[in-house]
Parts: structure tokens; sequence; C-alpha cells
């Protein structure tokens, strides 16, 4: 069974301060790792995908297979980065492509 | 560019009542996934289609039900309503033929808010 944990629910940081979003996952396979982002009334919205490998809006994450994370980093915190941020997993296995969520951490980020 | 449309967005229903949500895919996507999100919780996969057929299931209860169409728009009803089944509806679409980046990446609409009193 595929399974995605993001240990913290609420991470509260400085504007300019560093930023690092955890996600766990457990899958017996090679995955492909995602993070999306929902800002407060919006829709979710695909922030990164492991496997392109590309820094959006001044975040990245990078697939560590042996500590099984794909943790999300920025080094300075933007005020306008404050939403709900989920870790998402979608196994090689899946015939329908679907995607497992992780819990959400919600980023605030003061001014 | 065209987004994945939900109809409606906001529905107030009692228990026992019955529920239909609507989902239009982007334009030349032809798989659509369901999701429900209930309060302070992730989203949970439903079940999906692809070119009309059920392609995979997830924690979706035997009241509810769901098809794909022939323009490939997708309906979730929902039967038996109850009390817990008051969440966030997302649907999501992708397509297997971009041949870019991008293929199989999941396109998700604003979601439907159901409220089941």
């Amino acid at each position: 069974a595929q399974r995605v944990t993001q240990p913290e629910k609420l991470l509260s940081v400085f504007k300019g301060a560093p930023v690092e979003l955890k996600c766990n996952y457990s899958y017996s396979g090679s995955p492909e790792l995602f993070w999306y982002v929902q800002y407060s009334r919006q829709r979710l919205q695909l922030l990164l995908r492991h496997i392109s490998r590309e820094s959006i809006k001044g975040f990245t994450a990078d697939l560590n297979k042996g500590e099984t994370s794909f943790h999300l980093k920025k080094p300075f915190a933007q005020e306008e980065d404050s939403a709900m941020y989920y870790c998402a997993l979608r196994g090689e296995y899946n015939a329908g492509n679907m995607l497992t969520f992780g819990g959400g951490t919600r980023l605030m980020v003061k001014p | 560019a065209a987004g994945v449309i939900q109809s409606p967005r906001h529905l107030i229903k009692e228990k026992r009542e019955t529920a239909t949500l609507k989902c239009y895919p982007i334009p030349r996507h032809d798989t659509v996934y369901w999701y429900q999100q209930g309060p302070g919780q992730d989203p949970q996969f439903l079940i999906s289609f692809y070119e009309k057929m059920q392609s995979d299931k997830g924690s979706i209860p035997d009241r509810f039900s769901a098809q794909q169409f022939s323009d490939y728009h997708s309906e979730l009803n929902m039967s038996s309503l109850e009390l817990g089944d008051s969440a966030l509806y997302f649907c999501a679409s992708s397509s297997p033929y971009l041949g870019t980046s991008e293929t199989y990446e999941q396109y998700f609409g604003p979601g439907t808010r159901l409220t089941v009193t």
C-alpha cells in the first residue's frame, strides 16, 4: 500500500526565514512525487514534480529514495507563500493514475 | 486557458437526499478523477474514468456512483446522503497523450462544497 505522511499540520515562519515542509512516503516501487499548493479559496495547483527537477517560485524538492522523503524547501519565505501544501504520490503500477495525498501542512509566513 | 469546471460550487442537502455533482474536464483531456476532502483532511481518491470506462476505484461508498459521458464530462451521484458526506469534492482531469512533461498531470477544479444537514 502507498502512503504519504506530512508530520507537521502547521508551520509558522517569519518572512525571509528558510522553510522546509517535510514529506515522507511509503511505496515498494519507484513512485512519482508531487507537491501541490492550495491558496486560500483556490483550487489545488501543481507546484513541483520530482521528475522535472525544476524550481517553482523559489521552491525546490529532492527525492531521497534512501530516506523515502521528498521535502519541500525554500531559502527565503515570502508572505504570499502562505497556503496549504500537499505532498502527493503516484505509484508506477497505478493504471488509473490516482494520487495519494499526505495530510497537508499549512504554511503561515508572518511579516 | 480553459480549466476544469465543476458545478455546482456549493450544494446544501438534507440527510437521505440525493445529490449530483458535475465535472467538465479541460478540452482534450480524457481522464477524470474524483476526490473527497473532508473538513481538515487531505483529499481522498474516490474513482477515476478513462475514455468513459472506470479505470480505478478508491474509497467510494456504495451509495455513490459515477460515470463519464461521451463528451468526457463526469457526474458523481450520491444517494442516501449522510452528515459525514459533507466535504469538498474535487474533480481533476488529465491526458496521457500530451507527449510532454505534463502528460498525466492532474489539473484540479475548484471543487464543490457539499453540506449535508
